[in-house]
């Protein structure tokens, strides 16, 4: 079993649609959630960061964190063509990590006009 | 500010050809360094990590090694490509000391390596 299972997708919205991105997670030590967003052929850019269970907004972007669960989603509120991009989850243990990151495997999403 | 530089942005090299990719940070001091490799629609796997100079650090046994000459410099290497090496390798810094950091990593353009 992978460590963080991400939903493959690919995506395929019409703009304005609400997007649900979600991940999973085996390790009960991960302690720090991330998403990034990858444009083709370009670095990854973190988008949000949060370490509790629950929600955080920012924008159009909700993050949510249930570590019962071991269950991590990103929320877009109105898409739009621009969010169309590969979206990464990816988590950190913490404690003497180093800041190594685990990932998930990728979402592509493509929204439409 | 910080900025993360990796050259080159494209590679093709031949099989058994040696690989030097190089990273470099500006802006801050004693950053941690890393090098992750992208599989075409896949995630990234984590590589190298440097916490120093001189420090190195491998999570997967394999073709590659990787070097930190200088605190904001971080070179990955080959003395032989294999096919397998083929992918999109990223370099990354992030502020060390306490990992709950509120800055996550910074991800530099990235490295297209094609071995043919």
């Amino acid at each position: 079993q992978k460590e963080v299972e991400q939903d493959p997708g690919p995506l395929s919205v019409p703009e304005g649609a609400i997007v649900s991105l979600n991940c999973t997670y085996s390790n009960s030590a991960f302690q720090y959630f991330m998403w990034y967003r990858q444009y083709s052929r370009k670095g990854p850019e973190l988008l949000m960061y949060t370490y509790s269970s629950g929600n955080k907004e920012d924008g159009r972007f909700t993050a949510q964190v249930d570590k019962s669960s071991k269950y991590i989603s990103l929320f877009i509120r109105d898409s739009q063509p621009s969010d169309s991009a590969t979206y990464l989850c990816a988590i950190e243990a913490g404690g003497t990590s180093y800041g190594k990151l685990t990932f998930g495997q990728g979402t592509i999403l493509t929204v439409h006009p | 500010s910080q900025t993360i530089h990796q050259w080159p942005a494209t590679l093709v090299q031949p099989v058994g050809s040696p690989l030097s990719l190089e990273c470099t940070v500006e802006g801050t001091s004693n950053p941690n360094l890393y090098w992750y490799r992208q599989a075409a629609g896949r995630g990234l796997q984590l590589l190298f990590y440097s916490v120093g100079i001189g420090q190195i650090s491998s999570e997967v046994p394999q073709n590659l090694s990787a070097s930190r000459p200088q605190d904001r410099q971080f070179i990955l290497s080959s003395k032989k490509l294999l096919l397998s090496d083929s992918g999109f390798y990223l370099c990354a810094w992030r502020y060390p000391g306490h990992p709950s950091s509120n800055y996550g990593y910074t991800f530099g353009s990235g490295t297209r390596l094609t071995v043919v």
